[in-house]
Parts: C-alpha cells; sequence; structure tokens
C-alpha cells in the first residue's frame, strides 16, 4: 500500500510541451512537497504546501505551477518545458520533520 | 561555496567493512540533522534524525554531530550489500509542521562489495 505515489514515473517529452505530474499521499499528512534531482542527485525543494496552502516557494519559473485540490493531493503542471527541466521530480510528505517521498517522476525533454 | 558539502564518492568497501560517510555545512543556524538512504530508481527513506550536537546509535547506524565544527558523519558498522545505495545528508534550522526547508548534500555513493 503506496504511501506518497506519483504518476507518471517517466515521461520523454519535446521542448515547448506542456506536462503535469500527479502526486498523491494516503499518510493523513497535512504538508506536502515538490523537490527537483538533477542528475547530480542534487535535491532540490521547489514548493510546499500545508493544508492546500501555498507555504514555500523556492526560486522556480513561473512554468512551474503546483495545484493543490485537497491536503492528500499535490500536482505539478509544467509549461513550455526545456531541456534544463530534465530531472527527477520527487513528492513528499510531512507531518513533523521527516519527509516520505514518492519514488519520483524522470522526466526528459528533448 | 553550497551550503552543505559532500562528496559524491563513489564509495566502494568490502563486505563487513565499517564505513564513514561525512558532510560539512556553513550555515551555522542549522540545528536538526538527517541521513537519508536513496536506492537506484527510488526515493529517499530517512535512516537517522538529531538534533544538534552528539551521537547517536540505531543497530548498525551511528549519527554524529559536531557542531563547532560544522561537521556530521554516519557510520555503518558490518556493512552489507543491501547497504550499497546513495547516502544524502540533510539539515535545517527548525522543524515544524508547517513545511520545513531542508537542505541536502549531493550523495554520496556507496557500494559495498561481496
Amino acid at each position: 500500500d503506496t504511501a506518497v505515489s506519483q504518476t507518471p514515473k517517466y515521461l520523454v517529452t519535446q521542448m515547448g510541451n506542456d506536462k503535469s505530474i500527479k502526486c498523491e499521499q494516503n499518510l493523513g499528512h497535512d504538508t506536502m512537497y515538490w523537490y527537483k534531482q538533477d542528475s547530480k542527485k542534487f535535491l532540490k525543494i521547489m514548493f510546499s504546501y500545508n493544508n492546500k496552502e501555498l507555504i514555500i516557494n523556492e526560486t522556480v519559473p513561473n512554468r512551474f505551477s503546483p495545484k493543490s485540490p485537497d491536503k492528500a493531493h499535490l500536482n505539478l503542471h509544467i509549461n513550455s518545458l526545456e531541456l534544463g527541466d530534465s530531472a527527477v521530480y520527487f513528492c513528499a510528505s510531512s507531518v513533523t520533520g521527516e519527509l516520505f517521498f514518492g519514488e519520483g517522476s524522470r522526466l526528459t525533454v528533448l | 561555496q553550497k551550503e552543505v558539502e559532500q562528496d559524491p564518492g563513489p564509495l566502494s568497501v568490502p563486505e563487513g567493512a565499517i564505513v564513514s560517510l561525512n558532510c560539512t555545512y556553513s550555515n551555522s543556524a542549522f540545528q536538526y540533522f538527517m541521513w537519508y538512504r536513496q536506492y537506484s530508481r527510488k526515493g529517499p527513506e530517512l535512516l537517522m534524525y538529531t538534533y544538534s550536537s552528539g551521537n547517536k546509535e540505531d543497530g548498525r547506524f551511528t549519527a554524529q554531530v559536531d557542531k563547532s565544527s560544522k561537521y556530521i558523519s554516519l557510520f555503518i558498522r558490518d556493512s552489507q550489500p543491501s547497504d550499497s545505495a546513495t547516502y544524502l545528508c540533510a539539515m535545517s534550522p527548525i522543524l515544524t509542521g508547517g513545511g520545513n526547508k531542508l537542505t541536502f548534500g549531493t550523495g554520496t555513493q556507496l557500494k559495498v562489495e561481496l
């Protein structure tokens, strides 16, 4: 029974396209996150939502738009994809300090 | 200079060896220190969590924090092939229920060989 699940696991798309990644957690946590992990394994926070409210918004291009329809879901929509957007995107949730990560969505922009 | 520095490895050790993984950091406001393990093609999972300076032990794993030197370590005793993974340190000045901005190291890739 997966705690944090993301779909799709793999995305291959052309530059300029728009794509979405969905995330759902069944842990009952109030806080959810999007992290980006680059090819060198560097993991950097992008956004955090607490009970559907945006609380952390790092310096991320506004082509990236998160949406939280309820506290169990946090989706990420990316417009006008660029080559530099290629990365693994991780969704996570937490109730205190411990982050529970999903398995990641590997995005490749050609 | 990055806020958190971690040797990327790869680090290759024989089964049964003691492994030492380390991170240095520059932000003296960091109070909470974590180690995450990430298997290939998987998400990171929390291994150890320490507040402020000191040691914490959990089975074969020991986490050490030396705030005066801004240096943290993870020791793995009797290493097993199943310990082969990337180990990421992470730290934060505070931890709340409302959203925490962890700063991660780049991870050290560990391979434990038979």
